[in-house]
């Protein structure tokens, strides 16, 4: 069935420097989009989202891109810090079926 | 903390033996969804109650499960028979009504563990 991919399961990034996330999605009657952080014994928070009539969109430190030409999600994190952390997310929801459809997951490893 | 909860945070529990799950949605959310999580995979839904209907099950929801929200707003999810295959994180999320927000709020989900 169609799904949410992502293509790195691990990604390591010194502190303080710029990280990006990225995603594939297959279903293009997708209109949502959603990037989520989980640490570890923690259900999934979130962070950013965007709407398929956005191709950018920016928040406090972090940015998500959607290029719904190719499929593709981006989350780009700023001047990354040791609390980054996590494992993160993209989802994304088929417009009025109201549930999302997440990918694997991206392990980010912050280095001192 | 007005955030979703979830009880227990974690249960473990002989093959055959029934638990229930219980979650606690978001004052005024009026849409509930619960999903299942296995290490190192995204969660993936089970189920979603708008008030106390439930208006969508996934083919991941056999007969053994069976989830409700009487009076629309707490949420049980009842597995009956349990088998190993189904140790997992089951996470429970709410929304407001979409003319708000699509966000999905999630709880900090119950860890179950069958031996």
């Amino acid at each position: 069935g169609e799904s949410v991919g992502l293509h790195l399961p691990t990604l390591s990034v010194q502190e303080g420097d710029n990280s990006i996330i990225n995603c594939a999605y297959s279903n293009s009657a997708s209109d949502y989009f959603i990037w989520y952080k989980q640490e570890s014994g923690k259900g999934p928070q979130f962070i950013i989202d965007i709407r398929s009539n956005m191709d950018k969109r920016q928040g406090q430190r972090v940015t998500v891109l959607l290029n719904k030409t190719v499929k593709h999600l981006s989350l780009q994190i700023a001047a990354t810090q040791p609390g980054d952390s996590a494992v993160y997310f993209c989802a994304e929801e088929v417009s009025g079926t109201y549930k999302y459809i997440f990918g694997t997951g991206t392990r980010l490893k912050v280095l001192a | 903390d007005t955030g979703v909860s979830q009880n227990p945070r974690h249960k473990i529990t002989k093959r055959g033996q029934n638990v229930t799950f219980r979650c606690d949605p978001i004052s005024e959310h009026n849409r509930l969804y619960w999903y299942r999580q296995t290490l190192g995979q995204g969660p993936e839904f089970l189920t979603y109650f708008q008030n106390e209907a439930q208006l969508e099950k996934s083919r991941l929801l056999s007969d053994r499960f069976s989830a409700e929200r009487p009076k629309g707003s707490f949420s049980t999810l009842e597995i009956q028979r349990t088998e190993q295959g189904d140790s997992a994180m089951y996470l429970c999320a709410s929304s407001p009504p979409p003319r708000f927000s699509n966000e999905q709020f999630f709880g900090p989900g119950t860890r179950l563990t069958v031996l």
